[in-house]
């Protein structure tokens, strides 16, 4: 069965922290995406990355940055966390490619900053 | 930033009623269309991809369509059912974009017993 793993189902961080989150994929996929979903905003695409050590921005890249070092870990961390990163957020994989073959999507990471 | 556009943003339902959605998107470089369903508490789980303009694909009593000319898919679910209820997104991807996903805001669909 494959598997996008994120590393936290709930997770409450105060302002100005810095803030890590995990997401690890056991399919060998080349690309790996973050998003972030909002109400009444639908998914919003924060980074992607299509190789180890190769990112791009998505449209919201803003008070985020990412890291990958390994194929299988793709890490997006809030630098100085703010109460507008309150969200749900999204980890996906895909194999390498134009974008014809499915995404896996992690089961999401809701963050609250207080 | 390229806008993918899905009507409507919810529909409610009878159980045994047929619906569909719809899913815009620019046409040009154009290069696949996705749809997800997204089941509370769950993670998004992949219907559909198309790529090639008239495609037409079909799992079970749900199937999609594409027009890539005038930019647009339709999904369609055949006697809905209460375990149908999700929200249903649709993606597009464009040539030279490496794969990236432009998702809509997605329709969320309840079907009532």
């Amino acid at each position: 069965d494959v598997k996008v793993t994120q590393s936290s189902r709930y997770l409450v961080k105060r302002t100005g922290e810095k803030v890590f989150l995990e997401c690890v994929q056991d399919m060998d996929h080349e690309n790996m995406f973050w998003y972030r979903q909002d109400p009444g905003l639908g998914l919003r695409l924060i980074y992607f990355s299509y190789d180890v050590k190769m990112k791009e921005k998505g449209d919201i890249p803003e008070g985020y940055s990412v890291s990958r070092e390994k194929k299988e870990r793709f890490s997006l961390i809030l630098e100085s966390a703010s109460t507008n990163q309150t969200s749900m957020y999204l980890c996906a994989s895909s194999l390498r490619g134009q974008g014809d073959t499915e995404a896996f999507f992690g089961q999401g990471t809701r963050l609250t900053v207080v | 930033i390229l806008n993918v556009e899905q009507s409507p943003q919810s529909l409610h339902v009878q159980e045994g009623d047929s619906t569909n959605f719809t899913c815009s998107f620019p046409s040009s470089n154009f290069y696949a269309l996705h749809w997800y369903r997204w089941e509370t508490a769950k993670s998004p789980e992949a219907l559909f991809v198309m790529t090639l303009n008239g495609d037409e694909k079909k799992k079970g009593r749900i199937s999609a369509t594409l027009n890539t000319k005038e930019g647009y898919s339709y999904l369609y679910i055949k006697g809905s059912q209460p375990e149908d209820s999700a929200t249903y997104l649709c993606a597009s991807v464009y040539g030279g974009s490496q794969g990236n996903l432009i998702f809509g805001k997605g329709t969320k669909l309840s079907v009532k017993p």
